[in-house]
């Protein structure tokens, strides 16, 4: 199994602002993804992020609006930026360990004032 | 495209009772179909899984039907507990050129076990 960890946990914005989010795993993935999870809803996938290249986004999600780093194999950001209340949501780290099964971080819950 | 229809949204079950959620998919290409749980607070963890080449998967008090034919899938809960109240998605997924198997989920459920 993999352990995921992500900072922060919860956070309250102002509109207009950016805020990253941190996302570490105890081992190292080949692949990480970006979920977000608005209150009350399904999970609805963002991104795709591959170490040492480009992430690969969804349809409605766009790489300026959700910009996403992925440095190392243990270790990745998504930024989401120009906060408007409609982005207020659990963001998701996930990640697929053997057989298909996948992982989750414990998620940041946003606020967007 | 909702690919995943899932249903009750919610769910009030006394103890002891079974819990059953059903899921219904369209995209006969996926292959791989997991329920998740949520507790309030935390991630989705992943709870038990199935192939389409089998009809029924038990693992303790939790079982999986599937009905390829139908393309349909349910998730029953035997003597359901207090502690098992939490939101359960249902998820189906497609291997992705990329890789990986993309992943879509249900729309969840939330259940709620009575004493």
């Amino acid at each position: 199994s993999a352990v995921i960890s992500q900072k922060p946990s919860r956070d309250i914005c102002q509109r207009g602002t950016s805020l990253t989010i941190q996302c570490q795993v105890d081992s190292q993935v080949t692949m990480m993804f970006w979920y977000r999870q608005q209150p009350g809803q399904s999970l609805t996938l963002i991104a795709t992020a591959n170490q040492g290249s480009e992430a690969t986004y969804e349809s409605g999600f766009v790489i300026d609006k959700f910009p996403i780093s992925r440095p190392n194999l243990t270790f990745s950001t998504l930024t989401v930026s120009n906060m408007s209340p409609e982005d207020s949501s659990i963001y998701l780290c996930s990640v697929v360990g053997r057989a298909t099964e996948q992982f989750f971080g414990p998620g940041t819950r946003l606020t967007v004032l | 495209q909702q690919q995943v229809k899932q249903s009750p949204q919610s769910l009030i079950v006394q103890k002891g009772g079974i819990s059953i959620i059903n899921c219904a998919y369209e995209n006969t290409a996926f292959d791989y179909f997991p329920w998740y749980q949520q507790f309030p607070g935390k991630g989705p963890a992943l709870l038990i899984a199935i192939r389409p080449d089998v009809s029924e998967k038990k693992e303790g008090r939790f079982t999986i039907s599937f009905n390829k034919s139908a393309k349909q899938f349910s998730l029953h809960i035997m003597d359901s507990q207090p502690g098992d109240s939490a939101t359960y998605f249902c998820a189906a997924s497609i291997p992705n050129s990329g890789g990986y198997q993309k992943v879509t989920f249900g729309t969840g459920t939330k259940l709620q076990v009575i004493p």
